[in-house]
């Protein structure tokens, strides 16, 4: 069965600074994966998916995702962070027996000052 | 704005009571996903339809049910509450069950409160 796993409940880093949310996959076959942001009250927000091409995958508000086949990664980065940034994030993968997405546990980030 | 809206933004009922929360999805959207989030459980998924048909089941309990009508919007019935049931409850559709994109567009969600 499909799973994402999201090791780390929160990650907290200085505006400016890079960050990175981390993200582990475990399929069988091609993944097609997934990473939604959730602001305070508010529904998810799509950012960005891997199909296939390029390992390294841009979305919405300058985030972006590299594709480690290797590894099964997917972990989310940012060059530069923003106080806007911080939100609670998922990532997810396609069920290809359905079409569901399964999600990962989330992980809080917060960006400070 | 995603374009998937659901009604209440926010019910407060008590145990024992039934609800209904409603779902309309995106335009042309023939799939519709339920999904509920609680602060211990994350984003679990509970049913999908996929153009009127029960297309996929996941943890939803057997006193919950839902339904797809025919103009697509979908209708999420939770019944005899419990305070467990207390939770976010997401609607969201995607294009169907082949679709290429794969991503799913999803409303604001229905926050129920059971005391």
């Amino acid at each position: 069965a499909q799973s994402v796993a999201q090791p780390e409940d929160q990650v907290n880093v200085a505006e400016g600074n890079p960050l990175t949310v981390k993200c582990t996959y475990s399929v069988s076959g091609n993944p097609y994966l997934f990473w939604y942001v959730q602001y305070p009250n508010r529904g998810l927000q799509f950012l960005l998916k891997y199909i296939t091409g390029d390992n390294l995958v841009k979305g919405s508000y300058g985030f972006e995702a590299e594709f480690n086949k290797s590894q099964t990664s997917f972990h989310l980065k940012k060059p530069s962070a923003l106080v806007s940034d911080s939100a609670l994030y998922f990532c997810a993968v396609r069920d290809f027996n359905t079409d569901k997405l399964i999600f990962g546990t989330g992980t809080r980030l917060q960006v400070f000052p | 704005d995603s374009g998937v809206t659901q009604t209440p933004k926010h019910l407060i009922t008590a145990t024992g009571q039934r609800v209904t929360l409603r779902c309309s999805p995106r335009s042309g959207d023939l799939s519709v996903y339920w999904y509920q989030q609680s602060l211990d459980q994350g984003l679990q998924f509970l049913i999908q339809y996929y153009n009127g048909e029960e297309r996929a089941k996941g943890n939803i309990l057997e006193r919950f049910s839902a339904q797809q009508f025919p103009d697509l919007h979908s209708e999420l019935n939770l019944s005899s509450l419990e305070l467990g049931d207390s939770a976010l409850y997401f609607c969201a559709s995607s294009v169907g069950t082949a679709g290429v994109s794969g991503e799913l567009f999803f409303g604001e969600g229905s926050r129920l409160t059971v005391l």
